[in-house]
């Protein structure tokens, strides 16, 4: 069993959708959970970051953690064709390396 | 703020021969800089992590004598691939620490397309 699992894709929904994405994972140690998004070829962008279970927004960008549940959820709300990208959540276990797992990526295209 | 860059951004070389990768944090000093390997719809495979003026810790699999890494300063460091193959063709990206934020954040590079013929 992999320690972050994320569904692939591809996930296609019409402008203006919301859009869920989601990972899950098995580590209990992860205590520090990131989105990032990357663009064909380049390198990735973070998006949203969180240390603890609930819920943050930025804009129309909202990141959840439920650690008890072990998954966290990226949530886009009216969805762009810019918003067309491969979206990766990431964990760390705050510890001395720094050292993040990434999930696959999945990736999204919005249909204008 | 918090810019990381890569040079060059897409290199082919012939098999055999090796190619440098620079990792550059334009902004800030990383104390920490780590190297990832993405194949085609893939995602991003931790090769190794390195601290200023220490050696790199390698990944399992991976063959520091074939990757080699030389974190020399506090804002750059390099990948070498040793002997190029074919299945070394791959798209690498650093990222990096910026140690007076004291957190957890990477910041990435664009990313090296690697092509060996």
């Amino acid at each position: 069993q992999k320690e972050v699992e994320q569904d692939p894709g591809p996930l296609s929904v019409p402008e203006g959708a919301i859009v869920s994405l989601n990972c899950t994972y098995s580590n209990s140690a992860f205590q520090y959970f990131m989105w990032y998004r990357q663009y064909s070829r380049k390198g990735p962008e973070l998006l949203m970051y969180t240390y603890s279970s609930g819920n943050k927004e930025d804009g129309r960008f909202t990141a959840q953690v439920d650690k008890s549940s072990k998954y966290i959820s990226l949530f886009i709300r009216d969805s762009q064709p810019s918003d067309s990208a491969t979206y990766l959540c990431a964990m760390n276990v705050i510890s001395g390396t720094y050292k993040y797992i990434f999930g696959t990526g999945t990736r999204l295209k919005v249909l204008a | 703020g918090a810019v990381v860059s890569q040079h060059p951004s897409w290199v082919i070389c012939k098999s055999g021969t090796s190619v440098k990768i620079e990792c550059r944090s334009l902004d800030f000093q990383a104390t920490t800089m780590f190297w990832y390997r993405q194949f085609p719809k893939q995602s991003l495979m931790l090769m190794a992590t390195s601290n200023e003026g220490s050696k790199a810790t390698y990944e399992q699999g991976v063959e520091k004598d074939k990757f080699l890494i030389n974190h020399a300063s506090l804002t750059l460091s390099t990948l070498t691939v040793t002997s190029a193959h074919p299945e070394d063709s791959s798209f690498y990206i650093c990222s990096a620490r910026d140690r007076s934020r004291g957190t957890y954040e990477q910041y990435f590079g664009p990313g090296t397309r690697l092509t060996v013929t």
